[in-house]
Parts: structure tokens; sequence; C-alpha cells
């Protein structure tokens, strides 16, 4: 029963360093997500995957990439972080031949880039 | 133009009394969802209550219920009987794009205090 699962939950970078945030499901969606979520802004998507092998942008992309392998994960990729994008990353999953099922996200993972 | 606009930053409601959190959204598609979701200070995201675009009946779920005004383009959520556990962060989201749309909208949230 573990749905969403990110990792890691907390994590603090300097700037230019680089990182993979993890993001798995094991409820065989093929719909995935990466949202951030900033105070005053809501959240925000990143990228998006309808399916293995499949990824598009979402409303703010820039630096960050994503890859999907596999359908149980989609991780998140930080080039060259900056200070901007400090901020909570939420992964979510969901059925996408089902639109009246909402998106099951994972707990976060609050990053910090000094 | 926002998607999703929620335009109470903050509201606070009476335990036991009524509340009703205010979402419009903007659309051009016939085949759409609206979710609200509700995050408490712990951080995670909780699923209240959704509402299709052909759905005409408005949706309920326990206390929470979904006042959906198509031709306004609003979507907003009544919570009844407010209760302490009631304070949080609530979000309104869109799916849109047909019925396997690709693209989730959120609004900036409103956060709703519920008063002892």
């Amino acid at each position: 029963n573990a749905g969403v699962t990110q990792t890691p939950k907390f994590q603090v970078l300097k700037t230019g360093q680089s990182m993979t945030l993890q993001c798995a499901q094991d409820m065989n969606h093929e719909y995935m997500s990466w949202y951030r979520q900033d105070p005053g802004m809501g959240l925000r998507l990143i990228h998006y995957s309808v399916g293995a092998g499949i990824t598009d942008q979402g409303e703010v992309p820039n630096g960050y990439n994503v890859s999907r392998s596999t359908t149980e994960d989609f991780p998140l990729r930080l080039l060259s972080a900056a200070p901007s994008q400090t901020s909570v990353y939420f992964c979510a999953s969901s059925y996408r031949s089902q639109p009246n099922k909402p998106q099951h996200f994972g707990d976060g993972t609050r990053l910090s880039i000094l | 133009a926002q998607k999703i606009t929620q335009t109470q930053p903050g509201m606070f409601v009476q335990e036991k009394e009524a509340v009703t959190l205010d979402c419009t959204y903007d659309t051009s598609d016939q085949s759409y969802g609206l979710f609200w979701y509700k995050q408490p200070s712990s951080g995670e995201m909780i699923f209240l209550i959704y509402q299709g675009s052909y759905d005409e009946q408005n949706a309920t779920e326990g206390r929470y219920s979904l006042n959906f005004q198509k031709a306004r383009k609003s979507a907003n959520l009544v919570i009844s009987a407010s209760q302490l556990g009631d304070s949080a962060m609530y979000f309104c989201a869109m799916r849109e794009g047909g019925w396997t749309g690709n693209q989730f909208y959120f609004g900036t949230g409103t956060s709703l205090t519920v008063i002892p």
C-alpha cells in the first residue's frame, strides 16, 4: 500500500550542484507528473509523462530534466541547482483513462539551494 | 490568463458553521474535470471531491459539496459543519484536454482557519 514514494524528503544543495529527486508509484498509473510548490503560487507543473518513454513540459520546465524508462519510476533531475529552485517538490500519478480519478501525491521533497 | 483563480488567500469560519471557498476556472475545452484538495500543515495533498464538466448534479462527499456553475465557470467548495481539523490550505485544480487530459492546473490556494 505504498502509493507514491518520493525520496529524499529533505535536501540541501549548493548552487551549481546536481541531483535527482526520485519518484516511484506502485499503482500502475500511466500518468505521472512533477510539481513545485512555492508560497502564494500554488502548485505549478514542471514536467509530466503519459507512459514509459513519453514526457512533456509543463508550465515551468526550465532547469529540470525528466525521463520515464519504466511505468513505475519518474525521476526529476536538477542539472545545475540555482537558489530560485528552492521549493517543495511533489510527484503525482493517476490513471490516464479515468479522468474522474484524482492524482495521488507523494509526501513531497523540501529542497533548499544555498 | 490564469487557468484557476482562487481569490480568497485566507478565510476564517466558526466551528460548526458552513464555509464556501471560491474557485473560478478558464478553459475552452468541453471535457474537463475539477478537483479540490486539502493540504494540512503536515504538507500532504488530500483529495476531497471531483466534478466532471458533463455532470449535471453537484458533487457531494460527506461534509464537502461542490457548487458547480458551468456558465459562470465556477466550482466553489462548500464545507458544512466546520471542524477544527478542517484548518488547512485548500486548492482547486482542473484537468483539461479531454477525458485523457494531460494538463493539471492548480490555483494559489485558500488558507482556512476554523475558530473554536
